[in-house]
């Protein structure tokens, strides 16, 4: 059964980079045609696609992020990467690591991520 | 760029009955790549019916998705304890990108 967990610093700062994990179980994360991605949710609101990173390496960022947001992959530890650079209080919420193609059908449980001083 | 527009905001219903919510798209989208989604409090998101209308694995027969073009809806037709949540609609693009509705909440009456 495939599992996925986010993990990194619940609180970040201002201006500050957001940096966060997710570790893939289960599955190898380069060994089939998937997308893996990240999708957030401030608090009590609904849900945001960051980007995605296909197995080939190849990435994809929502145009209104896609300035500040950095997805990477590291296959020997079978793990993907997000950083969000330049960080405000609108970027807290709940980050989800998730695995698709068209839908997402393996999800993490979620990081809280609070941006404050 | 797509937009999908959910309604209503919130449905109150009692158990039994059955649910009906809509996903509006700004222009017309493959129904191959529209989804649904629930989500109950706390929890992540769980994929509930993909193409439109197919229910993904493990999903009860009283979820039913339809629709085409511009205009989908998602239906529950009896209304269990456990449905009460929210559910997202979500379109996928060919960027590729992932486009999700702002969401219905349906709630106990």
């Amino acid at each position: 059964q495939l599992q996925l967990q986010e993990s990194g610093p619940g609180l970040v700062k201002p201006s500050e980079t957001l940096s966060l994990t997710c570790t893939v179980s289960g599955g190898s994360i380069s060994s089939s045609s998937y997308y893996w991605g990240w999708i957030r949710q401030p608090p009590g609101k609904g849900l945001e696609w960051i980007g995605s990173i296909y197995y080939s390496g190849s990435t994809y960022y929502n145009p209104s992020l896609k300035s500040r947001v950095t997805i990477s992959v590291d296959t020997s530890k079978n793990q993907f990467s997000l950083k969000l650079r330049s960080v405000t209080a609108a970027d807290t919420a709940v980050y989800y690591c998730a695995r698709g193609i068209t839908t997402w059908d393996y999800w993490g449980q979620g990081a809280l991520v609070t941006v404050s001083s | 760029e797509i937009v999908l527009t959910q309604s209503p905001g919130t449905l109150s219903l009692s158990p039994g009955e059955r649910a009906t919510l809509s996903c509006r798209a700004s222009q017309s989208v493959s129904s191959t790549y529209l989804a649904w989604y629930q989500q109950k409090p706390g929890q992540a998101p769980r994929l509930l019916i993909y193409g439109a209308s197919s229910r993904a694995t493990g999903i009860p027969d009283r979820f039913s998705g339809s629709g085409s073009g511009t205009d989908f809806t998602l239906t529950i037709s009896r209304l269990e304890p456990e449905d009460f949540a929210v559910y997202y609609c979500q379109h996928y693009g060919s960027s590729p990108s992932w486009t999700f509705g702002q969401g219905t909440k349906v709630e106990i009456k």
